[in-house]
């Protein structure tokens, strides 16, 4: 596709159940990044990959975040034992590595927990 | 650590008005800065970006000029139009992580006819 393009866009769970998001980067781009939207929060940064380099994890904000992306492409960020505290908007975005100063964001998935 | 201040909104203007939305910053090292904006029901976007001191961003009519020595980049347009209507979003790439942007907290823009 020409853009960033994340599933599900609206998703509404109830407290202590799993849920996966998921971003299907820009073909050829080799960085893709999450980032948290929560109001009064402005956006926080979650996790980084670069190739095949280990993410950097650090805005991850407890054990129940983790993110994968496999063959360097598409990227599944999972939350375990959902809290009400995890709602807000998730938003993926990925650049080419010859230009890290322009990264290019999908429409992210609104998570409502309940 | 890095940080981005933005002029708290909402702003509202008319039609045609100018319009200034600040921003200041605090980083390590020499940052890229960039704004963001996200339109309703829409992904962010980057609307103008400047990697260096002195340089102007500009795009649709916006423009913001690094300013190293004041550490800004406020965001600008002569005269708005309905359309411009967003939330805008200042950030800064910068450092050994030089590829976390840190964001402002979102400036709401909306203009009326």
């Amino acid at each position: 596709g020409a853009g960033v393009s994340q599933s599900p866009s609206n998703k509404v769970t109830e407290k202590g159940k799993d849920v996966e998001l998921r971003c299907d980067p820009i073909s050829g781009h080799t960085a893709l990044y999450w980032y948290r939207q929560s109001l009064g929060q402005g956006l926080e940064f979650l996790i980084y990959f670069q190739g095949n380099s280990a993410p950097d994890k650090s805005g991850l904000p407890s054990d129940r975040f983790s993110a994968e992306r496999t063959g360097g492409s598409v990227s599944t960020l999972t939350i375990q034992r959902t809290q009400q505290e995890d709602s807000a908007v998730y938003l993926c975005a990925s650049s080419p590595d010859r230009d890290r100063t322009e990264a290019f964001f999908g429409q992210g998935t609104r998570l409502t927990v309940v | 650590g890095n940080s981005v201040t933005q002029m708290e909104g909402p702003v509202t203007l008319s039609e045609e008005a100018f319009l200034t939305i600040n921003c200041t910053y605090t980083a390590t090292g020499y940052p890229s800065l960039f704004w963001y904006v996200q339109y309703p029901g829409e992904g962010l976007q980057l609307l103008l970006k400047a990697t260096k001191a002195d340089d102007k961003g500009s795009n649709k009519g916006f423009e913001a000029t690094y300013r190293k020595e004041t550490t800004s980049f406020h965001l600008e347009k002569g005269s708005v139009q309905v359309s411009d209507s967003a939330v805008y979003f200042c950030a800064l790439l910068s450092g050994g992580s030089n590829y976390k942007l840190t964001f402002g907290k979102g400036t709401l823009l909306t203009v009326n006819p």
